[in-house]
């Protein structure tokens, strides 16, 4: 069965970095876009960021531009996100996401991972 | 702002119908992109209720339908159960963004009664 599990969250002070992965079993990962989508407590879901089956095209929300690099290892089977000058706003659950394309509905999700901004 | 636009509460008592309204405009839902929704029970992960705009995945009760007309997609909930209190979310894709186009509403939280 298709399955994402996420690791790599945790407590950071603002300015600083943490890097998601998160790890894909159960179906041909390489055949997949995969999207960073987070939560931050009490709101809704906001889209960060995706990255193209071969990884040739991404796209990032405005809100983490420069900032965040989203990559992936189609070898591992695992998707990556770099997360740099990490601000209290990024505070959120972080999902790791499949989708066949950007118009397709995102079929699977992960349990997602706490990422926490403060001083 | 979401670009979707979902009441942020709907409530019913058990066995009762309720909809839950996801509008958009014409770069979104109004130029035909699918409309797909989303099922949050509380301390999960959002999990694929409707695709496609009323196309359900197996495994999921026939008590949920969607719909779409225009600008906006709704989401039908009949025979209300205890185990439907979730926040529902629905989703599409916009062409006048930058990035993927991958949009939310901001989510509706039902309250069965």
């Amino acid at each position: 069965q298709v399955q994402l599990v996420e690791s790599g969250g945790g407590l950071v002070k603002p300015g600083g970095s943490l890097r998601l992965s998160c790890a894909a079993s159960g179906f041909t990962f390489s055949d997949y876009y995969m999207s960073w989508i987070r939560q931050a407590p009490g709101k809704g879901l906001e889209w960060v960021s995706y990255i193209s089956s071969s990884g040739s095209t991404i796209y990032y929300a405005d809100s983490v531009k420069g900032r965040f690099t989203i990559s992936r290892d189609n070898a591992k089977n695992s998707l990556y996100l770099q997360m740099n000058s990490l601000r209290a706003e990024d505070t959120a659950v972080y999902y790791c996401a499949r989708q066949v394309a950007t118009i397709t509905p995102i079929d699977y999700w992960g349990q997602g991972t706490l990422v926490t901004v403060s001083s | 702002q979401s670009v979707l636009t979902q009441p942020p509460s709907v409530s019913g008592a058990p066995g009762q119908r309720v909809t839950i309204s996801c509008t958009g405009s014409s770069s979104n839902i109004g130029a035909g992109y699918d409309v797909h929704w989303y099922q949050q029970l509380p301390g999960t992960a959002p999990k694929l209720l409707i695709y496609g705009n009323s196309n359900r995945p197996s495994g999921v009760p026939d008590r949920f339908s969607g719909s779409k007309s225009g600008t906006s997609a709704s989401l039908a909930i009949t025979g209300l159960q205890a185990e439907d209190e979730a926040d529902y979310y629905c989703q599409s894709y916009d062409s006048s963004l930058s990035g993927s186009g991958v949009v939310f509403g901001g989510g509706t939280k039902l309250t069965v009664l």
